[in-house]
C-alpha cells in the first residue's frame, strides 16, 4: 500500500525556521519526482516546490529564497527546509508524488495527509 | 501565471441528482486539466487528468470533458460519498494553478 506520512509543522514565529518531513513507503522513492504544495482558506490550493530525480529544484515564486526541498533517498523521505517564516505562509502543507506530466507541469497522485503551519507572533 | 475559474462555489443537490461543475482557464491548456476530490479533513485525491481520463478504482459516475480553455466535471448520480470540495488543476505550464474549488452538498 501506498503512503506518505508527514510530519513536522507547528507554530512558529516570524522569521523563524521549520522542518517538514515526508516518509514514503511502497512505492521505489527513488522513480519519482516529489512536491510540496500548500493549501490556506483564502488562497485555496498553491504549488510550493519540486525535487526531481537528478537533484533540480524549483519553487514558486513566493517561497524562493526562503525554502529548500531536498530528499534522502536511502531513508524515502523528502523535506521542505522553511527558513524567514511569513505569516502568509500559514498553511496545511501536502506532499505530493508527481503522476501525469504534459512535459510542462505535472499532476499529484498520492498525498500527504497533510501537516498545519502556523507563523504568528 | 494561469488562472482556473470554477464554478460554482457552493452547490446543493439531492442524491440521485447530475450535478456538472465548471473550471474555465485564462488561457488555452489544450487538454492539460485534471480534477481532484477533498473530503473534510483530507487530502486531495486525483480523479481526472487530461481533461477526460478516469483515475484508476475512481467510480464510473465521474467524468470530465472540455479542451482549451473551457471544462466540465460531470458526477452523473450523485451520492452521499460524493460530499466533498472539487479543485480543477491545469498542468500545461510551468507552476501548476488550481482553482478556488466547488463545495458539493448533499
Amino acid at each position: 500500500q501506498v503512503q506518505m506520512v508527514q510530519s513536522g509543522g507547528g507554530v512558529v514565529q516570524p522569521g523563524r525556521s521549520l522542518r517538514l518531513s515526508c516518509a514514503a513507503s511502497g512505492i521505489t522513492f527513488t522513480n519519482y519526482i516529489m512536491h510540496w504544495v500548500r493549501q490556506t482558506p483564502g488562497e485555496g490550493l498553491e504549488w510550493v516546490a519540486v525535487l526531481s530525480h537528478n537533484g533540480d529544484n524549483y519553487y514558486a515564486d513566493s517561497v524562493k529564497g526562503r525554502f529548500t526541498i531536498s530528499r534522502d533517498n536511502s531513508q524515502k523521505t523528502l523535506y521542505l527546509q522553511m527558513d524567514n517564516l511569513r505569516p502568509e505562509d500559514t498553511a496545511v502543507y501536502y506532499c505530493a508524488r508527481e503522476g501525469y506530466s504534459s512535459g510542462s507541469a505535472p499532476t499529484f497522485d498520492i498525498w500527504g495527509q497533510g501537516t498545519m503551519v502556523t507563523v504568528s507572533s | 501565471d494561469i488562472q482556473m475559474t470554477q464554478s460554482p462555489s457552493t452547490l446543493s443537490a439531492s442524491v440521485g441528482d447530475r450535478v456538472t461543475i465548471t473550471c474555465r482557464a485564462s488561457q488555452s491548456i489544450s487538454k492539460w486539466l485534471a480534477w481532484y476530490q477533498q473530503k473534510p479533513g483530507k487530502a486531495p485525491g486525483l480523479l481526472i487528468y487530461g481533461a477526460s481520463s478516469l483515475e484508476s478504482g475512481v467510480p464510473s459516475r465521474f467524468s470530465g470533458s472540455g479542451s482549451e480553455t473551457e471544462f466540465t466535471l460531470t458526477i452523473s448520480s450523485l451520492q452521499p460519498d460524493d460530499l466533498a470540495t472539487y479543485y480543477c488543476q491545469q498542468y500545461n505550464s510551468y507552476s501548476p494553478t488550481f482553482g478556488q474549488g466547488t463545495k458539493v452538498e448533499i
